[in-house]
């Protein structure tokens, strides 16, 4: 079974301070994306990572994947409230996504 | 509106009733998907078909569900015998072969 864990589960931060959201599995993957989704909502794609060791960046966050394709990071700069939700790592497995545990970020002004 | 949808949104049920959802995926994409979501957590993949077909189901998948695609557009996913346990969010998505995903809203299924 491919289980890929995502810490921290939960984050409550300020707004303007930085994070990391962190994803890893055992298992390797073809590529890893990246999802974010409010309450009430599906998730909704952010990045989709394919080589080892690739780093893309959409507006303040940074996303990066392990030289292994095992794990991968997501970083966000200077939070703002509008960033609140839970953020899903998925490992594309065999025609399927393999969604990660979450980690639910709440940003207050 | 072109994205996936899904219906009902909410559904509150009383336990050992059957009930049925709909989805209706993105006109061109041959692909869609079922995936369940419990609060706080990652969706968890339950089956998916490739046009008409259904190619992969998972071991969470019991014999009381089953998903159907008939002229490969929409889906319906049945839930026969409902458990208190079956509460979740269930989400549909489409796609065409590369592997990104469009999600719909999701159906809230509360089990009384």
């Amino acid at each position: 079974t491919q289980l890929l864990e995502q810490s921290p589960q939960f984050l409550s931060i300020q707004e303007g301070e930085n994070l990391t959201v962190y994803c890893n599995s055992s298992s390797v993957f073809s590529s890893l994306q990246w999802y974010r989704q409010e309450p009430g909502e599906g998730p909704v794609l952010l990045v989709t990572v394919v080589t080892g060791g690739e780093v893309k960046k959409l507006k303040r966050l940074t996303f990066q994947f392990g030289d292994a394709r095992k794990d991968s990071s997501l970083h966000i700069t200077a939070a703002q409230p509008g960033d609140t939700g839970l953020y899903l790592c998925a490992g594309v497995s065999i025609q399927k996504l393999v969604f990660g545990t979450g980690t639910r970020l709440l940003v207050s002004p | 509106d072109t994205g996936v949808s899904q219906d009902p949104r909410h559904k509150i049920t009383k336990r050992g009733q059957n009930v049925t959802f709909r989805c209706d995926p993105i006109s061109e994409h041959n692909r869609l998907y079922w995936y369940r979501q419990t609060l706080g957590q990652g969706p968890e993949f339950l089956t998916y078909f490739q046009n008409e077909a259904q190619l992969e189901k998972s071991r969470l998948l019991s014999d009381r569900f089953s998903a159907e695609r008939p002229k490969g557009s929409f889906s319906t996913l049945e839930i026969q015998r409902t458990e208190q346990g079956d509460s979740a969010m269930y989400l549909c998505a489409s796609t065409t072969y590369n592997e990104k995903l469009f999600f719909g809203s999701g159906t809230q299924l509360s089990v009384l």
